[in-house]
């Protein structure tokens, strides 16, 4: 019953260091995405991926990067990390849009990431 | 370009007092419009899918409902343990991506 699942939950780093968010979903979902949430300002998209070797950018990509080597996996990649990435960080799942009716997006727990 | 739009930004009711929250969105096709619900240090958990003007969702105390220009989340008789925040969501046809709007935060006050 894991559905969505992201590590770590919390983390801080230092300005200029990288560091990788884990996301892995055992519902079978092909297309995958990373969310940002800031405080008044909503989710935005960062990336997405919509199958095993696929990504795209989404509306905030800058200091961003991902791959999907497998299905399960969606792992993003911060390098030199900026205050400005201090936010929390949601990994979610969906199967295609429109394959049929009920289609939604599933969330995993989020990650808190702080730069200093 | 695809927006969504949602108010009040805050929300506090009395138990058992009834209100709505609005979704207003602008997309060039809806294939589908959803209610997400966050607690505080969770992921955004989903409620309701709508797809066409008309169609109405219900779930205890919650009734989403769907023109062509907005949605609503009606809530009836709310009870504390409702309170959190109400995401609401949009994809167009022919498009990949979910635009969320920026949430309302309900307090129910026991």
């Amino acid at each position: 019953n894991a559905g969505v699942t992201q590590t770590p939950k919390f983390r801080i780093l230092k300005i200029g260091q990288s560091m990788t968010l884990q996301c892995t979903q055992d519902m079978n979902h092909n297309y995958m995405y990373w969310y940002r949430q800031d405080p008044g300002m909503g989710l935005k998209l960062i990336y997405y991926s919509v199958g095993a070797g696929i990504t795209d950018k989404g509306e905030v990509p800058n200091g961003y990067n991902v791959s999907r080597s497998t299905t399960e996996d969606f792992p993003l990649r911060l390098e030199l990390a900026a205050p400005s990435q201090t936010s929390v960080y949601f990994c979610a799942s969906s199967y295609q849009p429109g394959l049929f009716s009920g289609n939604t997006i599933y969330f995993g727990e989020g990650s808190w990431l702080t730069v200093v | 370009e695809d927006q969504v739009t949602q108010s009040p930004e805050a929300l506090r009711l009395q138990e058992g007092e009834s209100s709505s929250l609005n979704c207003s969105y602008t997309v060039s096709g809806l294939r589908g419009l959803f209610w997400y619900r966050q607690d505080p240090g969770k992921g955004p958990e989903f409620l309701f899918t709508l797809y066409s003007a008309g169609e109405e969702k219900e779930k205890e105390r919650l009734k989403a409902t769907l023109t062509k220009k907005e949605s609503f989340l009606h809530i009836t008789a709310p009870k504390p343990e409702d309170s959190a925040t109400y995401l609401c969501a949009v994809q167009a046809v022919g498009g990949n991506q979910f635009y969320f709007g920026t949430g309302t935060s309900l307090t129910v006050i026991p």
